[in-house]
C-alpha cells in the first residue's frame, strides 16, 4: 500500500478564496483523521470519521471549516472563505478502528493564506 | 473530552545523555497510549506505544512508563543521539471511545555534540 495519500503538498492561496485539501486513506482503514498543525498549538484534531461518518468535529475552528468523507477510500477538508491564519500543515491519518492500533499520517499539505 | 498535557516544549541534551518527556492526560478511561517522532520537514510515526494494562516497555533505546493511578505516562531516551533530535508527541486514545485520538502539543528535543 502506498500509505496515507494527500493533494495537494502545497497550496498556496489568496484571503477569501476556497480550498480543498483530499485524503486518500490506506485501504482497510475505517478511522479517518483531519489534523492540523502550528507551531503554537502542535497537532489539533479538527474532525474524525468512523466508517464514513463523521464522530467528533468539535475541534473545527469555526463555520469556514467543513470536512466530507463521501466512501471509505476519500476525505475533503474545505475552507470557505480562507484567511491567513489558517495558514499550517494539514495533516490526514487514518488507522483501523476497531482496536486501538497505530494511526498512519500522510505528508501533509501545507498551506499557506496570504 | 480527552486532554493530553505535554511537557517540556523544548528540550536540550548533550549527546550520550538521557532525555525524559513527561505527558498527562484527563480521561481515565483511555487506554493506549502511542508516542510519535517527527522530523523537521516529514510526517509523525509511531515509536512506540503503551496499553493501559502494561506499566512499562521497552524498545532498545527508548521505553515509556504509565501511571494510570495519576494519569501520566512519559517518554525516555536513553544514550541520545544527533538523529534522536526531532518533534516527539505523545497521544491518547480510547477502545471503544469512538476511537479519537488526541495529541500533546509536542517537544522539540535537541541532541546536542
Amino acid at each position: 500500500d502506498a500509505g496515507v495519500i494527500q493533494s495537494p503538498r502545497h497550496e498556496v492561496t489568496e484571503m477569501g478564496q476556497e480550498v480543498t485539501l483530499r485524503c486518500k486513506p490506506i485501504s482497510g482503514h475505517n478511522s479517518l483523521f483531519w489534523y492540523r498543525q502550528t507551531m503554537m498549538r502542535g497537532l489539533e484534531l479538527l474532525i474524525y470519521f468512523n466508517n464514513n461518518v463523521p464522530i467528533d468535529d468539535s475541534g473545527m475552528p469555526e463555520d469556514r471549516f467543513s470536512a466530507k468523507m463521501p466512501n471509505a477510500s476519500f476525505s475533503t477538508l474545505k475552507i470557505q472563505p480562507s484567511e491567513p491564519r489558517d495558514s499550517a500543515v494539514y495533516f490526514c491519518a487514518s488507522r483501523i478502528g476497531v482496536e486501538n492500533t497505530e494511526a498512519f499520517f500522510g505528508q501533509g499539505t501545507r498551506l499557506t493564506v496570504v | 473530552g480527552e486532554n493530553v498535557e505535554q511537557h517540556p516544549s523544548t528540550l536540550s541534551v548533550q549527546e550520550g545523555d538521557s532525555a525524559v518527556i513527561k505527558c498527562t492526560y484527563s480521561d481515565s478511561a483511555s487506554n493506549y497510549f502511542p508516542w510519535y517522532k517527527q522530523e523537521l520537514g516529514k510526517r509523525p510515526q509511531l515509536i512506540i506505544d503503551i496499553r493501559s494494562n502494561v506499566g512499562e516497555k521497552k524498545d532498545q533505546r527508548i521505553a515509556v512508563t504509565l501511571n494510570k493511578t495519576a494519569k501520566h505516562f512519559s517518554l525516555h531516551i536513553t544514550e541520545t543521539q544527533p538523529e534522536d533530535s526531532a518533534v516527539y508527541f505523545c497521544a491518547a486514545s480510547i477502545t471503544g471511545g469512538g476511537n479519537k485520538l488526541t495529541f500533546g502539543t509536542g517537544t522539540q528535543l535537541k541532541v546536542e555534540l
